[in-house]
C-alpha cells in the first residue's frame, strides 16, 4: 500500500535540544511539505521541496530546518531557536503544482511536546 | 492579506444535513479543497474544486462561485462517524495551500 509515514508519535524535547521529526512517502510525489497545526488556527507551511536537493521556506520556518537528500524522505529539525514548538507537525506529499490534481496527502502527525 | 473564513463550530442532528460555508480572498485562485479531519488525526482529502458549480460524491458534495469568493461542503444523511473537524484550503497564485481555521461539526443523535 502506498502512503505517507511519520515518526515518532509523540516526541518529547527538552529544552535547548534539536529534535528531528521523520516523514517517509512511497507515492512517487516529486513535492513534500511540512506544516504546523496549532488549536484554533489553520495549518501553517514550514518548509516545501518540490525536488531532491531543493526547499524553499514557508511562511514560518524560523528555528526549523529541513533536508531532501532522496525523493522519499523530508525529515524537519526543530532547533533549539525555536522557541514554542509545541504542536502537531504534518508532513504531506503530492506532484509537483501546476500539473492539475495537486491534492496534499498526509501522513499520521508527530504531537511535540516540551517537557 | 489572505484569508479564509469558516464558522468555528457546528452543530447537527444525526441523519440531518448540514452545509459548511467557506470564503476566502487570497492571491490568485487555482483550486479550493475540502479536507476532513478528526480529533488527533491527519487531515484526509474529500474533494477538489476549480471549476464553478456543485459536485457530488456519494453523501458529501462541494460547491464553488469563484466570483463569489465561497464555496460550501454539503453532508447528507449525517452519521456519528461524521463528527471531525471540515477544513477549507485554497491554491493560490504560487501554487500554495492557504488554510482556514477549520468547523468543529458536532453531530447529536
Amino acid at each position: 500500500d502506498g502512503g505517507i509515514t511519520q515518526s515518532p508519535k509523540y516526541l518529547f524535547r527538552k529544552e535547548g535540544q534539536n529534535v528531528t521529526l521523520s516523514c517517509e512517502q512511497n507515492l512517487n510525489h516529486d513535492a513534500m511539505y511540512w506544516y504546523r497545526q496549532d488549536p484554533g488556527q489553520g495549518l501553517r507551511l514550514i518548509y516545501y521541496s518540490q525536488i531532491v536537493n531543493d526547499f524553499q521556506k514557508g511562511d514560518i520556518a524560523e528555528g526549523y530546518s529541513v533536508s531532501r537528500e532522496k525523493k522519499e524522505s523530508f525529515p524537519l529539525t526543530v532547533t533549539s531557536a525555536q522557541k514554542n514548538p509545541t504542536a502537531f507537525y504534518l508532513c504531506a506529499s503530492s506532484i509537483v503544482p501546476g500539473q492539475g490534481g495537486e491534492t496534499q496527502y498526509f501522513g499520521p502527525g508527530t504531537r511535540l511536546l516540551v517537557l | 492579506g489572505q484569508n479564509i473564513d469558516q464558522p468555528t463550530e457546528m452543530t447537527a442532528t444525526e441523519g440531518a444535513i448540514v452545509q459548511i460555508n467557506c470564503t476566502y480572498q487570497t492571491s490568485g485562485f487555482n483550486g479550493l479543497f475540502w479536507y476532513q479531519q478528526h480529533a488527533g488525526e491527519a487531515p484526509t482529502f474529500l474533494s477538489y474544486n476549480v471549476l464553478d458549480g456543485l459536485e457530488e460524491k456519494g453523501r458529501f458534495s462541494s460547491f464553488l462561485s469563484r466570483s463569489k469568493g465561497y464555496s460550501y461542503l454539503l453532508l447528507k444523511e449525517l452519521q456519528m462517524k461524521d463528527s471531525a473537524s471540515y477544513l477549507c484550503a485554497v491554491m493560490d497564485s504560487n501554487y500554495q495551500l492557504i488554510w482556514g481555521a477549520g468547523t468543529k461539526l458536532i453531530i447529536k443523535p
